[in-house]
């Protein structure tokens, strides 16, 4: 079975600070993602990334920046909190070939206060 | 603009009938369809999906149509069960976007005892 982990299910942070949102897959996929999930606007594209220090923006991407030093790893960092930034975060990963799904990690509710 | 549209934001269907959910698509390129289900605080998971050679595919309790014409695909659920209480997402994906997947908004999908 593919796994896709988050490294917390929910976080409560402080305007200003930065956050660290990070997820590890153990299928050797080649691409990951970073997802943000807001009712009504579905899931919105951050930042992804195709291949080791490798990354290319969303459609969503101000206000983060994203780390990927393997190719297990995919980090999402918010550089400086703000409330707007109040959603669910999703990790996803997807082998790098045309008909493919892509696989979930469970999510991170991150609330800034 | 949105490639993938799901217009309906919510449906409400009794146990035991069919439910059927809604998704259109812009881009005549698309040539591979997902549906995804999503419990609230949990990642979204992968139901099933579709090629466009195809215009039908099953899998139990689940069909996805496909009509190319009408760049429409409809997933139906026989019969509902209360655990089909979820958000429905569809996302397609084609040559002219590097095969990533673009999602539409969700669907909730409540389903009355």
């Amino acid at each position: 079975d593919v796994k896709v982990t988050q490294s917390s299910r929910y976080l409560v942070k402080r305007t200003g600070e930065k956050v660290f949102l990070e997820c590890v897959q153990d299928m050797d996929h080649e691409n990951m993602f970073w997802y943000r999930q807001d009712p009504g606007l579905g899931l919105r594209l951050i930042y992804f990334s195709y291949d080791v220090k490798m990354k290319e923006k969303g459609d969503i991407p101000e206000g983060y920046s994203v780390s990927r030093e393997k190719k297990e790893r995919f980090s999402l960092i918010l550089e400086s909190a703000s409330t707007n930034q109040t959603s669910m975060y999703l990790c996803a990963s997807r082998p790098d070939r045309a008909f493919a799904e892509a696989f979930f990690g469970q999510g991170t509710r991150l609330t800034v206060v | 603009d949105q490639q993938v549209k799901q217009n309906s934001p919510s449906l409400s269907v009794q146990e035991g009938r069919i439910s059927i959910l809604n998704c259109d698509y812009t881009n005549s390129m698309f040539d591979y369809f997902l549906w995804y289900k999503k419990y609230p605080a949990e990642g979204p998971t992968f139901l099933i999906s579709i090629s466009s050679i195809k215009d039908k595919n099953e899998d139990g309790r689940f069909t996805v149509f496909l009509n190319k014409s009408a760049k429409h695909l409809s997933l139906h659920i026989v019969p509902s069960q209360p655990g089909d209480s979820a958000v429905y997402f569809c996302a397609a994906s084609g040559w002219d976007s590097n095969y990533q997947l673009i999602w539409g908004a969700g669907t909730k999908l409540i389903i009355k005892p």
